[in-house]
């Protein structure tokens, strides 16, 4: 069973600070990562992507990914209100050709005023 | 583009009835995935097509459910006959190629009593 795990939360932090989400993943060949933010009631919504080693940013948020050690995070610098959401960590299982994204269960961030 | 379309919002329906969730994918994408979510188990993959044929049907929990894609534009999941276990919000996402991440629809809040 490929699995993507996730600390549930809920991860507390105090608006400004740097926040960071955490996931790991247990198919060594996954190629593909992706954070997504989910609202309560809306639909996920892909905001990062990273498919190397090393870090990409977008703006505030800086994803990490680490082959090695299978381990991918989130950093959300300057965190605001608006920040508050469930991340959901995704990861392509390569079976063939069967690519499909197994998700985590999601950390719950709340950014406190 | 309108995104990914699903319909309806919410179903409010009795054990025992058939319900049918409908989704309609980017104009352009060439694999569609429904997905099922709870707060207990997340987002659980139902089931998978690309180019309108099924790929992997192994999520789909029990003979009650069936989905079917006729063409590149449409798809349904139905649940015959419904029961409580079966309320969640199930969500539809398409996707351009393996590369990219998935496209999340509003999904449908099923509440089945």
């Amino acid at each position: 069973q490929k699995e993507v795990e996730q600390n549930s939360g809920p991860l507390s932090v105090p608006e400004g600070a740097i926040a960071s989400l955490n996931c790991t993943y247990s198919d060594r060949v996954s190629q593909s990562f992706f954070w997504y933010r989910q609202y309560s009631g809306k639909s996920p919504e892909l905001i990062m992507s990273i498919y190397s080693n090393g870090d990409k940013e977008d703006g505030r948020f800086t994803a990490q990914l680490n082959k090695a050690s299978q381990y991918v995070s989130l950093l959300i610098r300057d965190s605001q209100p608006s920040d508050s959401a469930t991340y959901l960590c995704a990861v392509y299982n390569s079976g063939g050709s069967n690519y499909k994204l197994t998700f985590g269960k999601g950390t719950l961030l709340t950014v406190n005023p | 583009d309108a995104g990914v379309i699903q319909s309806p919002r919410h179903e409010v329906t009795e054990m025992g009835q058939e319900v049918t969730l409908r989704c309609k994918p980017i104009s352009g994408h060439n694999s569609l995935f429904w997905y099922r979510q709870t707060m207990m188990r997340g987002l659980e993959l139902l089931i998978y097509f690309n180019n309108n044929v099924p790929i992997d049907d192994s999520g789909m929990p029990e003979d009650r459910f069936s989905a079917k894609m006729p063409n590149a534009s449409f798809s349904t999941l139905k649940i015959q006959p419904s029961e409580p276990r079966d309320s969640a919000v199930y969500f539809c996402a398409s996707r351009l190629g393996t590369a990219y991440g998935y496209t999340f629809g509003s999904g449908t809040r099923l509440t089945v009593v």
